[in-house]
């Protein structure tokens, strides 16, 4: 089966660092994504990592171990927009993708 | 189209009629995926199609839902009989991806979706 999963609910401080965790068990799994979804809203990508490492875009970096079965989303420089739900997604071998159960982010003043 | 459009955006029904949700999706991505998603829960695989041909329909939850594509474009999902747990927002996402071993990011395009009540 596929499960990946992730805290419910962070919250953050604006202007402060904040990791959303994703811990996964997926057959022929070969990688992980990162979705922002705000309420409301459509999922949009953020990042992937296909290899172990640090991917970074902007204030968002993303980080995978496939030895641990382990990957989180880094938000730097919080800003109240970043206020949203937070998915990570795992692709397995039958080419379909995985969604986490979501860890909803709010930040505060 | 620019990005992918879904039909209707909102549907409320009876239980026990009959629903059509149709995605477009951006025009070349050859993969188109469906997902539902209740409030507040994460998203829910439905079925994924690769061109026309759906390679895993695991995740529809009854025999009462189904789904087609046709010229690698359009797909529709169908729920017959429709129940109230079957309230959600049914999400639909495209990809250029022809298959994991040789997609490049694993990004996905999502539609707004389509919120079905069922009464």
């Amino acid at each position: 089966g596929q499960s990946l999963e992730q805290p419910s609910e962070v919250t953050a401080v604006e202007g402060a660092i904040v990791q959303i965790n994703c811990t996964y068990q997926t057959s022929g799994f070969y990688g992980l994504s990162w979705y922002q979804q705000h309420d409301g809203g459509a999922p949009t990508f953020l990042s992937y990592n296909g290899l172990d490492g640090l991917e970074e875009t902007g204030r968002f970096s993303s980080f995978l171990s496939r030895s641990d079965s382990y990957g989180y989303l880094l938000l730097q420089e919080l800003q109240m927009k970043d206020s949203a739900s937070y998915f990570c997604a795992g692709g397995s071998g039958a080419n379909n993708l995985f969604f986490g159960t979501g860890t909803r982010l709010t930040v505060i003043p | 189209g620019a990005g992918v459009s879904q039909s209707p955006s909102n549907k409320v029904t009876e239980k026990g009629k009959d629903v059509e949700l149709r995605c477009d999706p951006i025009s070349g991505h050859t993969a188109l995926y469906w997902y539902r998603q209740s409030l507040g829960q994460g998203l829910e695989f439905l079925i994924y199609f690769q061109g026309n041909s759906a390679p895993d329909k695991s995740g529809l939850p009854s025999d009462r839902f189904s789904a087609e594509r046709t010229g690698g474009s359009v797909s529709t999902l169908t729920i017959q009989r429709t129940q109230q747990e079957d309230s959600a927002v049914y999400l639909c996402a495209s990809s250029l991806a022809s298959g994991w071993g040789t997609r490049g990011t694993g990004e996905l395009f999502f539609g707004e979706g389509s919120r079905l009540t069922v009464l």
